[in-house]
């Protein structure tokens, strides 16, 4: 089964500066996929960003961007040019690929969470 | 355009009561799916359904029953509820790689 650990359960930074959050996964799969879920007071679930196993090139989201280290199995997330509406919750996921596949595809693992708060 | 909707929002039961949360998409997936989130442990996988009538079990499927006689509609269903089951409920549903989440229930049960 994969897991998905998210090391540090709080992060703070100031508004205009850079954040990363970390994540780490441990699987036996080579066809997957990796996103970042943030989570506001709201309580919905937004999609950060995505990355594909098989792309070497990390995803890039406007001031989101994702250092993707496959050998590692890494999957850490930076802000840049923090704003206070990224502060909220966040979530690293994991999911099996479509081409694993049976029905596993569809379902996600998930991380404890980062809450980050974005201090004025 | 509706996308998943979850009903209720917000719900306190009484340790023994059941209850059933619904959830319904109107984007036609085939993948449907109920995640429970607790403080610290993220979202996990309560059952899973990858069409009408066929479902399946995730991570922590203990005390939840589940159906799927349409596409549309996937209930979760709490026979007898435990204050263990006091959670925030998200149902989502998938096309391809993409989960579309609902707003989320939130359950208390005393």
């Amino acid at each position: 089964a994969q897991t998905v650990t998210q090391s540090q359960p709080e992060m703070s930074v100031q508004e205009a500066e850079t954040v990363t959050l970390s994540c780490t996964y441990d699987t036996s799969e080579s066809d997957y996929y990796l996103f970042w879920y943030k989570q506001p007071p709201s309580r919905q679930m937004i999609l950060v960003i995505r990355q594909e196993a098989y792309k070497q090139q990390n995803a890039t989201e406007n001031r989101f961007s994702v250092n993707f280290q496959k050998a590692a199995k890494s999957f850490s997330l930076k802000i840049s040019d923090s704003q206070l509406g990224d502060a909220a919750m966040y979530f690293c996921a994991y999911r099996t690929g479509m081409n694993a596949g049976g029905t596993s595809y569809g379902k996600l693992t998930f991380g404890q969470g980062t809450i980050l708060t974005v201090h004025p | 355009n509706a996308g998943v909707t979850q009903t209720p929002k917000f719900q306190v039961l009484k340790t023994g009561q059941s209850m059933t949360l619904q959830c319904a998409q109107d984007m036609n997936h085939e993948y449907m799916s109920w995640y429970r989130q607790d403080p610290g442990m993220g979202l996990r996988l309560i059952h899973y359904s990858v069409g009408a009538g066929i479902t399946d079990q995730g991570e922590v499927p203990n005390g939840y029953n589940v159906s799927r006689s349409t596409t549309e509609d996937f209930p979760l269903r709490l026979l007898s509820a435990a204050p263990s089951q006091t959670s925030v409920y998200f149902c989502a549903s998938s096309y391809r790689e993409k989960l579309f989440f609902g707003s989320g229930t939130q359950l208390s049960v005393l």
